[in-house]
């Protein structure tokens, strides 16, 4: 799997939109873009992925370049309740669902 | 629906003893996963399962044992704890990916302590 980098922390303030970047410079054609969360003391959990398009649901939006080596997650009205360490994976599509986990963003949500 | 639940939340063991920590899910999910998580760090596999009966190792799976005899149950064992093997332990499972990617569901974790 392609390698990712992200800032460890960021702050935001209630209300406004966060804007997440990560780099994923190595990746390969049939990787994807996934994104976890993980609030404070429990298990991450499932934001959004996507492949080349971007994407939205009802959490957030991903914005992924072009050229696919970076990759925006936008949490468009950012609340204090989304504070947490966000985690940026890419992973191929048939690597047994396996996700590997690096240090993550802190995003800390200010009121 | 109560998702992946984890059973104990808490424990603490002393050098040497065995446990086994239990995951079990309500979603008829094939995949099933054990992470560890140590303070300030991502998490890693130890082992997972892609379905009844069958298990194989992770990133880390060293000290750890598993065994998968229900669909719904993933047990996660520790034969002889050491004080490495502080952490907080997640299970999640999923669908397979069968080229579609499938998020994974996450249990809240049980934290351990080795003494």
């Amino acid at each position: 799997d392609a390698k990712t980098t992200q800032p460890p922390s960021m702050d935001c303030a209630e209300g406004r939109a966060a804007n997440l970047p990560c780099n994923h410079s190595t990746i390969s054609g049939n990787e994807y873009v996934y994104w976890y969360r993980q609030i404070h003391s429990q298990g991450p959990q499932y934001i959004i992925h996507g492949l080349k398009n971007n994407e939205t649901n009802e959490m957030a939006s991903l914005i992924i370049t072009e050229d696919r080596k970076s990759s925006t997650l936008i949490l468009p009205h950012a609340t204090l309740r989304d504070t947490a360490v966000y985690y940026c994976i890419v992973r191929a599509v048939n690597a047994g669902n396996m996700l590997t986990f690096g240090g993550g963003t802190r995003l800390m949500v200010k009121p | 629906n109560a998702g992946v639940t984890q059973t104990p939340k808490f424990r603490v063991l002393k050098t040497g003893q065995s446990m086994t920590l239990l995951c079990a899910q309500d979603m008829n999910h094939e995949y099933m996963y054990w992470y560890r998580q140590d303070p300030g760090m991502g998490l890693r596999l130890i082992h997972y399962s892609v379905g009844e009966g069958t298990t194989a190792k992770g990133e880390v799976p060293d000290g750890y044992n598993v065994s998968r005899l229900k669909k719904q149950n993933f047990l996660l064992g520790l034969e002889s704890a050491a004080p490495s093997q502080t952490s907080v332990y997640f299970c999640a499972s999923s669908y397979p990916s069968r080229g579609v990617n499938q998020p994974q569901h996450f249990g809240d974790g049980t934290r351990l302590s080795i003494l």
